[in-house]
């Protein structure tokens, strides 16, 4: 596709259920990457793939958080045991290649809240 | 640990005229990048613009422009002729030469008025 893909747009859950969250980036790109942003905030990382290898998942927040992208294209954030703290934009970003130079490119996002 | 800041919460500007916004960063890497992104209400993160902390020249793009300071860790953005289409939340951000993850700050928001 033209730009990076996310799915649902906005997602509402009650407490305690589990959610999964789609990432479709740009095609041919390697590198793909998960934020969080809380309201008014700046976005803040939780996960890093280069193909289908997750090489650093130094921010995901507690063990209820669990992303994959078996096949090296699409991936899925999935939240378990969903809590009210985890209400926030959930953005998903691509690159070319693994290299820091290469910009990354945003998808709209998904809005969750945890009623 | 890498920080980003951005002191200014909101800014407003008139049509036509040039606003700056504020960016210091703190690490202890030498080579590093640091970007200036625009998140719109519609939410979708458009890169704004790039530099590369080993390059002293101020990177520029067409009404935008920065005022990079590596001693200083400072790197502000300069908007000029503004539009009503450059409403938006800007955020500052900074990645390692050989990292994965973008470092954000808070971000500023930025009124343009007719």
């Amino acid at each position: 596709g033209a730009g990076v893909s996310q799915s649902p747009r906005y997602k509402v859950a009650k407490r305690g259920q589990d959610v999964a969250l789609r990432c479709d980036p740009i095609s041919g790109h390697v590198s793909l990457f998960w934020y969080q942003q809380a309201l008014g905030q700046g976005p803040e990382f939780l996960t890093y793939f280069q193909n289908e290898a997750q090489l650093d998942k130094s921010g995901l927040p507690s063990d209820r958080f669990f992303a994959e992208r078996p096949e090296g294209s699409v991936s899925t954030l999935k939240i378990q045991r969903t809590q009210q703290e985890d209400s926030a934009v959930y953005l998903c970003a691509s690159s070319l290649r693994g290299s820091s130079n290469q910009p990354q490119h945003f998808g709209d996002g998904t809005r969750l809240s945890i009623l | 640990a890498q920080t980003v800041t951005q002191s200014q919460p909101e800014m407003s500007v008139q049509e036509a005229e040039t606003v700056t916004l504020s960016c210091t960063y703190d690490t202890s890497e030498n080579n590093y990048y640091l970007f200036w992104y625009k998140q719109p209400p519609s939410r979708q993160m458009i890169l704004v613009i790039r530099q590369e902390a080993y390059k002293q020249q101020n990177a520029t793009e067409n009404r935008f422009s920065v005022n990079f300071q590596k001693a200083a860790k400072s790197f502000s953005l300069k908007i000029s002729d503004s539009q009503l289409g450059d409403t938006a939340m800007y955020f500052c951000a900074l990645i390692m030469e050989y990292g994965n993850k973008l470092v954000f700050g808070a971000g500023t928001i930025l009124r343009v008025k007719s």
